[in-house]
């Protein structure tokens, strides 16, 4: 499997919402809610942000939420605060390869 | 829980990439753990997995070049990665896969490994 599709950048100001897609295939993505989100502050280890499509762990904000329809999974982030700022990775399980991951996507706040 | 990654940051072309993943507050019995690098200017990559039990699976991509062991006494699990090049080169993570919710919640912060004569 390739790795699934993210925009490389987005932006967006304080307090306003911005979404970040991740695309795969029928193979992968499209068939199981089994769909991750990170968030990685260079330095630092990733964070869950999360998982099975719209779940989120605890202690992660409500700002985060995420949703799947077809091969397209996205991850939402509503107000928009400074500390956002980081790359955001998607992971879908993709049965023969357990693990796939998108390329990335770095999310700047105006 | 937390994860720390250990080895040597430089490694020879056509040799063996060896990292320790240290796991600390916590028992490594009952999950999984993966190793997962990131390339420079590219996204993650998933590199495979160990079972504390010792049941490991690997992306079919690194398959023929890579090893996962555990060490359950020392609370440790460890990667190998054979006849390495430049594209080796890469962040490796470590990270616990909670398999109730088929994600990873606990991550190293990453070593860097440079492949270069």
């Amino acid at each position: 499997q390739s790795a699934l599709t993210q925009p490389a950048s987005v932006s967006g100001s304080r307090g306003q919402s911005i979404t970040i897609s991740c695309t795969g295939t029928s193979s992968d993505l499209g068939s199981f809610n089994l769909v991750s989100w990170y968030q990685h502050h260079p330095g630092k280890a990733p964070k869950l942000m999360i998982y099975e499509v719209t779940n989120r762990p605890s202690g992660v904000s409500n700002r985060f939420s995420g949703s799947k329809s077809g091969n397209t999974a996205s991850l939402t982030i509503s107000g928009l605060q400074a500390e956002d700022e980081a790359d955001y990775y998607c992971c879908s399980y993709a049965g023969t390869i357990p693990k796939i991951f998108g390329g990335g996507t770095k999310l700047t706040v105006l | 829980v937390q994860l720390q990654e250990s080895g040597p940051g430089l490694v020879k072309p056509s040799e063996t990439l060896s990292l320790s993943c240290i796991v600390s507050g916590g028992s490594i019995s009952n999950y999984y753990w993966s190793w997962i690098r990131q390339s420079p200017g590219k996204g993650l990559e998933w590199i495979g997995y160990i079972y504390s039990s010792g049941t490991s699976n690997y992306n079919p991509s690194l398959r023929s070049r890579v090893s996962i062991s555990v060490d359950t006494s020392k609370n440790q699990f460890s990667l190998k990665l054979s006849s390495v090049t430049a594209a080796d080169t890469a962040f490796y993570f470590c990270a616990r896969e909670d398999s109730t919710i088929d994600a990873f919640d606990i991550w190293g912060q990453g070593t860097m490994v440079t492949v270069s004569s």
